[in-house]
């Protein structure tokens, strides 16, 4: 159980485009998601804090105009990447809290990571 | 100061070996623990998960918690090959937002 998708897991694109990144719960539903950055071998960066049916907290810093958020269903949240720049070329990994583990409210489960690469 | 320390290594042991990975902390207020691993270019995967103090166990992996020193453990027994990977701890104070270390790479060698 706890199982996070993400697609595309790799994507290569020009500098100036628009690259939209999908989270899913697949056996799970996650009120809430988080979306991260990682850089090489540093670690994960929480980019924005994603709840469904409401807007996204970002972290400061985090140009919410530019990293847009869309949490519309209980399994899904996408990261959209817009007018990408080559700075913009990273790890990007998505997470999502299990409301009914029973775990932890804190738990995160994560997804396998999307590699930007913008040229 | 960081709210999560964490020593990059890399930790270099022989298969078989038993592991010792730390970190501190200095928010007091912290209460979950979890230690996640991660391969390279893979997402984090929930390896260990903790509440307050005390010890944990699931198969060869124990996670040790001590509150009173701020300082949480993760031990390896009989070491693999296949353990080789990014650890990070992480902690929370009940928020939901996790406050990850810089993660310790290990590597086993056979």
């Amino acid at each position: 159980g706890a199982v996070v998708s993400q697609h595309p897991s790799r994507v290569i694109c020009k500098s100036g485009t628009s690259v939209k990144i999908e989270c899913r719960s697949l056996d799970f539903q996650a009120t809430t998601m988080f979306w991260y950055r990682q850089f090489p071998k540093q670690s994960l960066m929480l980019m924005a804090t994603s709840n469904e049916g409401s807007k996204a907290t970002y972290e400061q810093g985090v140009e919410k105009d530019k990293f847009l958020i869309n949490h519309a269903s209980l399994t899904l949240s996408t990261l959209t990447v817009t007018s990408a720049h080559p700075e913009d070329s990273s790890f990007y990994i998505c997470s999502a809290r299990d409301v009914g583990s029973g775990i932890s409210t804190d738990t995160q489960y994560f997804g396998p990571g999307t590699r930007l690469t913008v040229l | 100061q960081k709210e999560v320390e964490q020593d990059p290594g890399p930790l270099s042991v022989p298969e078989g070996a038993i592991v010792s990975l730390n970190c501190t902390y200095s928010n007091s207020a912290f209460q979950y623990f979890m230690w996640y691993r991660q391969y390279s270019r893979k997402g984090p995967e929930l390896l260990m998960y903790t509440y307050s103090s005390g010890n944990k166990e699931d198969g060869r992996f124990t996670a040790q918690v001590d509150k009173s020193s701020k300082y949480i453990s993760l031990f390896i027994r009989d070491s693999q090959p296949s353990d080789s990977a990014t650890y990070l701890c992480a902690t929370s104070g009940g928020f939901q937002k996790l406050v990850f270390g810089t993660g310790t790479r290990l590597l086993v060698s056979p």
